[in-house]
């Protein structure tokens, strides 16, 4: 069965430094991985998502992700962090070779992100 | 703007109450799906509808009851629902189900419809 982990329920970071919000998974075949952002009253935003190819994957808001396949992981990054990215941060994962049901999307629990001035 | 438009944003009913959710999606996908998410739970996959058939009820209770006249329109119907209900209804759509390796499998989401049951 596959499963998505976010470990933190918190990450807090001060304006202007280096963020990182972990992302773990568990699927048989290969993995689809996506990152969404929830601002507050809002829905799920896509942020950016890795299919195949190169294992750094740039998407909106100068986010990027770097899928780590020994490690299993999908931690989403931000070279500096704005006051205005505080909000909630969902990893989700499919299964790429299964279809139906087997290949729905997995969200884990949510991360939220706190930037302090 | 994601190109999928819920409505209402909020909803207060009673539990004896019949009401409906609404969700248009103008990305001209084939797949639209009903999340549910609560204050501290993982987000649920309700129900999936590929070009307006069901494909997937993840054991819903029958009072929500879901509605896909045509690929762009999804409905929930409510009634007689718990308090327990209360939650941010989430209508997303995709460009179809089935996962493959175009970027069509993204996940597009409403901004929620807020559902209070008193």
């Amino acid at each position: 069965a596959q499963s998505v982990a976010q470990p933190e329920d918190q990450v807090n970071v001060a304006e202007g430094n280096p963020l990182t919000v972990k992302c773990t998974y568990s699927v048989s075949g290969n993995p689809y991985l996506f990152w969404y952002v929830q601002y507050p009253n809002r829905g799920l935003q896509f942020l950016l998502k890795y299919i195949t190819g190169d294992n750094l994957v740039k998407g909106s808001y100068g986010f990027e992700a770097e899928f780590n396949k020994s490690q299993t992981s999908f931690h989403l990054k931000k070279p500096s962090a704005l006051v205005s990215d505080s909000a909630l941060y969902f990893c989700a994962v499919r299964d790429g070779t299964r279809g139906g049901s087997q290949g729905n999307l997995i969200f884990g629990k949510g991360t939220k992100l706190s930037v302090k001035p | 703007e994601t190109g999928v438009t819920q409505t209402p944003r909020h909803l207060v009913m009673g539990m004896t109450n019949k009401k409906s959710l609404k969700c248009e999606q103008h990305l001209g996908h084939n797949a639209m799906y009903w999340y549910k998410q609560s204050a501290k739970k993982p987000l649920e996959l309700m129900f999936v509808y590929s070009l307006e058939e069901r494909v997937e009820n993840n054991s819903v209770p029958s009072r929500f009851s879901p509605e896909c006249p045509n690929s762009s329109h999804l409905f929930l119907h409510l009634h007689t629902l718990q308090p327990e209900d209360s939650a941010l209804y989430l209508c997303a759509s995709s460009l179809r189900v089935a996962p493959g390796v175009s970027s069509g499998n993204t996940i597009y989401f409403g901004e929620g419809s807020w559902l209070t049951v008193v």
